[in-house]
């Protein structure tokens, strides 16, 4: 069964803490996306990466970063945690050729105290 | 960037009933992708279709590239169906190397 997956369902963390969100796809996937989700806002692009050690800002790209170092595995970093981080974040990954394949993790929630 | 709308955001209905959701973008696109949520929060991917119709089951997707428009259809729908419909297209013109831009999504509820 092809999966993307993420590393923590729950995450709980201090305001000003370096966090690390962790997505691997086993499907060779070129693309791989982190996405936020916020009631009301629905669901926001932040980064996406399209090859190894290649990114793209989305809409959202402030007080995240990103790595890519293997075809499989793409970080979400924020560098210095805040409560309006505080959210649900999606990874999700497909091949390049019109975004066929698209598959989502289930999701890490982030609580930023 | 692209703009996406979707309606309604809420709908009730009974079990049984025929069921459509709308979704509208705003620049051209190579395909279009319905997702649908579950309570707790994992999404799948229903559909990703570029032109025409596509059906799987009771739910059927159809899209008018020209009129930059796309339905969800649910036939004798169930409370299983009970869920959140995304619509979501590439978050810029062309390429699937894309991410996506998401409408709000539709928050439907069947009853028995």
């Amino acid at each position: 069964d092809v999966k993307v997956t993420q590393s923590s369902r729950y995450l709980v963390k201090r305001t000003g803490e370096k966090v690390f969100l962790e997505c691997v796809q086993d499907m060779d996937h070129e693309n791989m996306f982190w996405y936020r989700q916020d009631p009301g806002l629905g669901l926001r692009l932040i980064y996406f990466s399209y090859d190894v050690k290649m990114k793209e800002k989305g809409d959202i790209p402030e007080g995240y970063s990103v790595s890519r170092e293997k075809k499989e595995r793409f970080s979400l970093i924020l560098e210095s945690a805040s409560t309006n981080q505080t959210s649900m974040y999606l990874c999700a990954s497909s091949f390049r050729r019109q975004g066929l394949g698209y598959t989502f993790g289930s999701g890490t929630r982030l609580t930023v105290v | 960037k692209n703009e996406v709308e979707q309606s309604p955001q809420n709908l009730t209905a009974q079990e049984g009933e025929f069921i459509t959701i709308n979704c509208s973008y705003s620049v051209g696109i190579s395909a279009l992708h319905w997702l649908q949520q579950h309570p707790g929060g994992g999404i799948v991917s229903l559909f990703m279709l570029s032109s025409g119709k596509k059906k799987h089951g009771r739910l059927i997707a159809t899209i008018n590239i020209q009129e930059k428009h796309s339905s969800l259809h649910i036939t004798a729908s169930h409370p299983r169906d009970s869920a959140v419909y995304i619509c979501a297209v590439p978050y810029r013109s062309g390429g699937g190397a894309d991410g996506l831009t998401f409408g709000k999504g539709t928050h439907l509820i069947i009853q028995p």
